[in-house]
């Protein structure tokens, strides 16, 4: 069993770079594939990274994904910031038998 | 064009029992596992448990074992999500997920006195 750890929240400017982390906390980042999903309020997730840097059709350029191993964490990184990318944003890997979700990082716009 | 479809808000009272579905279209349903996510009032995602529909092998979240049963009929693509007994602290956004890529639209259920 492993848990993902995200920081809470994370605010930035509009125009500017955001990175927000998830941290593996036993076996390794590199061992399962990792998603990222947008929720805004009151909607459904959607899937705006998949197999750790995979983007979906649709999303733009400016997401991206990575893993590094030497913190065993994955990272979304969300470049040219706009007002709609206020949301929460949650990791998530697996393994054969079992789903783990981080618990969200809320992303302030301002 | 991949298609979660999830069943509508249900409003029920403790210790009533609930299905909710999640009818599937546009992939080949025993192709994937379909998970249920749980997202109670005002907090994060939790995974509950999955179902692989090509011969119904299930696993579930510790803290949903023995509260839950995750079924599917692959004849009409649907996977269920079942409670036999419910209580308050069910009150929550459920969502079908396959392929940790595709989400249903979420079924509210709400459980009150």
């Amino acid at each position: 069993n492993f848990l993902l750890t995200q920081p809470h929240s994370v605010s930035e400017s509009p125009g500017k770079t955001v990175t927000i982390s998830c941290t593996r906390n036993s076996g390794s980042i590199a061992s399962n594939f990792v998603q990222w999903y947008q929720q805004r309020p009151g909607s459904a997730p959607t899937t705006v990274m998949y197999e750790d840097n995979q983007r979906p059709s649709g999303v733009p350029d400016r997401f991206s994904g990575s893993i590094d191993s030497s913190s065993n964490s994955a990272s979304l990184t969300i470049s040219g910031l706009r007002t709609e990318d206020e949301a929460d944003y949650y990791c998530q890997s697996y393994t054969i038998n079992k789903n783990v979700f981080g618990g969200g990082t809320k992303l302030t716009v301002l | 064009e991949v298609q979660l479809v999830q069943s509508g808000a249900e409003v029920k009272k403790p210790g009533e029992s609930l299905t909710i579905s999640c009818k599937t279209s546009g992939y080949s349903f025993i192709d994937y596992w379909i998970n249920w996510v749980r997202q109670m009032p005002g907090k994060g995602l939790e995974w509950m448990g999955k179902i692989d529909p090509s011969d119904s092998n299930t696993h579930y979240s510790p803290s949903f074992q023995g509260h839950v049963t995750i079924s599917a009929d692959r004849s009409i693509s649907t996977a269920y999500l079942q409670w036999s007994s419910l209580e308050a602290s069910d009150t929550a956004v459920y969502y079908c997920e396959v392929g940790s890529y595709f989400w249903g639209q979420g079924t509210l259920v709400t459980v009150s006195p």
